[in-house]
């Protein structure tokens, strides 16, 4: 069975703060990855995803993720963090030959000014 | 093109009662899945289907809860008899083909509150 784990579940940061936010999968095969980000009272919006090609995704709004085989990780970076960041960060995990994303329990972001 | 839309938006019922819950796929999408979230907690799955099809419910509760996606209309996800457990948000996403992928769409969530 697949899992994820993200370690940080409250981050609070100060504008223009750099921020990484870690994700950990469990899975015995090929995975693609996804990072969805909610704000407050909306729904998940896709921020980036990986399939395969190069590990470093660029996504919206200047995120980017790596993903580290090795590690089993796929954590999420911006170097530079607005107050309109905040928001709930989901990482999931789709395992090939599935169809039904894992998500981690979530990691909520403050950003205040 | 349109997004996913999910409604009602809020939806408050007293114990006892029943809920339904509608979702509209994207303009294309033939597959649905619907997820339940509770607070401080991430997505879990409940039920995937086809037009027509249920093809993996592995995540819905054996009782009370049902789901379809008639051929013409939107998919419904129906909660009998609701519990205050039921409280949650529940969101229903839709892709084009099934696979992994495919990237899945949300919608905006239903958020349903058992008194």
């Amino acid at each position: 069975a697949q899992s994820v784990s993200q370690h940080n579940h409250h981050v609070i940061l100060s504008e223009a703060a750099s921020l990484e936010l870690g994700c950990n999968y469990s899975y015995g095969g090929t995975v693609n990855l996804f990072w969805y980000v909610q704000y407050p009272g909306q729904h998940l919006q896709l921020l980036l995803k990986y399939f395969s090609g190069d590990p470093l995704v660029k996504g919206i709004k200047g995120f980017e993720a790596e993903f580290i085989k090795s590690k089993f990780s796929f954590n999420l970076r911006k170097p530079s963090v607005q107050w309109s960041d905040t928001a709930e960060y989901f990482c999931a995990v789709i395992g090939r030959g599935s169809y039904i994303p894992t998500f981690g329990r979530g990691t909520s972001l403050i950003v205040h000014p | 093109n349109a997004g996913v839309m999910q409604n009602p938006r809020h939806l408050v019922r007293r114990r006892g009662q029943e809920a339904r819950l509608r979702c509209s796929p994207m303009k294309g999408h033939s597959h649905v899945y619907w997820y339940r979230q509770l607070p401080e907690e991430g997505l879990k799955f409940m039920v995937y289907l086809q037009k027509e099809n249920i093809i993996d419910e592995s995540g819905m509760p054996k009782e009370r809860f049902s789901a379809e996606f008639p051929k013409e209309g939107p998919s419904i996800l129906r909660i009998q008899q609701v519990v205050r457990g039921d409280s949650a948000a529940y969101f229903c996403a839709s892709s084009p083909q099934e696979g992994a992928d495919e990237t899945q769409y949300f919608g905006p969530g239903t958020r349903l509150l058992v008194l």
